[in-house]
């Protein structure tokens, strides 16, 4: 089975400019989770979306925002891109919400602003 | 704000040996995991312990968790080269539905 997939998997931005990254869950995972990661430090969490609603919102500016669409795969959206958004950003599906269940983690996309 | 700290930061050790990391953390949590990520690659689950549990095995893993110190440690045993990689720490708090990671440990298994 495949597991997550995300896409794409590097990407070069200019502050001011926004972007759309996009997550595939593995097949009956119905939660998905964002995370954002930058280099020395451990994930921080964005997003989660469980059944397409929001669940969970961690300390991001209004300009992070996230969807998931009826195939239970999401897309990450930020406005307005600052130098400090470089990192790597980290999708996690898992079989319902986080209560007791691993996450299974893609291997990223990274996001490099100019 | 990461709500977990892994200690030590980073550690080095010869194959074969055994290696200890630990985590502390803030709040009440419902679980802890332990996490894995290799260079430039996403997180990989190894080991999930519940509030009620003492501690758990899962091959060569052992996790202990202490909810009165809110701490907890991973000890890998007889390490191997390809067990280098960085290793998190990550709860679920009681309240709302955020899940944390900490700084990380990150581990060099010398062959």
């Amino acid at each position: 089975d495949a597991g997550v997939t995300q896409s794409p998997t590097h990407l070069i931005k200019t502050r001011g400019q926004h972007v759309t990254l996009r997550c595939s869950p593995i097949s009956g995972h119905k939660s998905v989770s964002w995370y954002q990661q930058v280099l020395g430090q451990g994930p921080q969490f964005i997003f989660q979306y469980y059944e397409k609603e929001e669940r969970g919102r961690g300390n991001f500016p209004d300009r992070f925002s996230a969807r998931q669409f009826p195939n239970y795969s999401s897309e990450l959206n930020v406005n307005a891109l600052l130098l400090g958004d470089s990192a790597l950003y980290l999708c996690a599906s898992s079989l319902g919400t986080h209560s007791n269940q691993p996450q299974h983690f893609g291997d990223g996309t990274r996001l490099s602003i100019l | 704000s990461q709500q977990g700290e892994e200690d030590p930061q980073a550690l080095s050790i010869q194959e074969g040996e055994n290696a200890t990391m630990n985590c502390s953390y803030k709040t009440s949590i419902n679980n802890l995991q332990w996490y894995r990520q290799n260079s430039g690659r996403g997180l990989v689950h190894l080991i999930l312990i519940r509030s009620n549990e003492r501690e758990k095995h899962s091959g060569r893993l052992r996790v202990t968790l202490d909810t009165s110190k809110k701490s907890s440690s991973l000890l890998i045993t007889a390490s191997r080269a390809a067990d280098t990689a960085s290793y998190f720490c990550a709860t679920l708090v009681n309240t709302g539905n955020q899940f944390y990671f900490g700084t990380g440990t990150s581990l060099t298994v010398i062959p």
